[in-house]
């Protein structure tokens, strides 16, 4: 059992925009202020998509973005397109241990 | 560019050993952790321990102490992983994956399928 909640599919159509959330067991800020998105196309290794919560890496589209409130952090695609349906998960990193997320497959309609 | 690449698919019957490899290429191998996550078919990513390429300190997830080793050879920049005692729910892909700043993985690893199977 993973100790990040994600919704397990969220879907949208061309052009409008989704969130997927990712909530840790704990109300401390501080244990999640490491945490980052990956999107994963079937067959394939995941790719980075946002890392310290709301950071995007040169060479990722800025319809992708990150934010946090309490123990939830979000993942906001805006302007979905085809290309975007995959699993997406979130992944947090403590002193010493790393989580994932369950995954959260995204349907574009 | 930045890349790992992973050795080849492997089939294992239960009870044995696989040992997979992870070559870097395009960067500094020795300043820099190597995590390991796997992923069963049709589940998420699972964590699996992280090493310190330099001196070989390593941190294994509570599920696999015991039973994964994880080492590096700093004269070919390559991390290995071996994992004992297959059962047949290690069958997964197994991927390496550069950990960054101490809080985010980029590049990972193409992944290594491994099947336990009688």
């Amino acid at each position: 059992q993973s100790a990040l909640t994600q919704p397990a599919s969220v879907s949208g159509s061309p052009g409008q925009s989704i969130t997927i959330s990712c909530t840790g067991p704990s109300s401390d800020v501080d244990t999640y202020k490491y945490v980052s998105w990956y999107q994963q196309h079937p067959g394939k290794a995941p790719k980075l998509l946002i890392y310290d919560v709301t950071n995007r890496p040169s060479g990722v589209s800025n319809r992708f973005s990150g934010s946090k409130s309490g123990n939830t952090a979000s993942l906001t695609i805006s302007g979905l397109q085809g290309e975007d349906e995959a699993d997406y998960y979130c992944c947090s990193f403590t002193d010493t241990t790393r989580v994932f997320g369950g995954g959260t497959k995204l349907t574009v309609l | 560019q930045v890349q790992l690449v992973q050795s080849g698919a492997e089939v294992k019957k239960p009870g044995a050993s696989v040992k997979v490899s992870c070559k870097a290429s395009g960067y500094s191998f020795t300043n820099y952790y190597v995590n390991w996550v796997r992923q069963a078919p049709g589940h998420g990513l699972e964590w699996m321990g992280w090493i310190i390429a330099y001196n070989g300190d390593t941190n294994y997830a509570e599920k696999f102490q015991g039973r994964v080793t994880m080492t590096t050879d700093t004269s070919t920049s390559t991390a290995y992983m071996e994992l004992r005692t297959l059962k047949s729910d290690d069958t997964a892909v197994y991927y390496c994956v550069r950990e960054r700043g101490n809080s985010w993985f980029d590049p990972w690893g193409q992944g290594t399928l491994v099947t336990v199977s009688s």
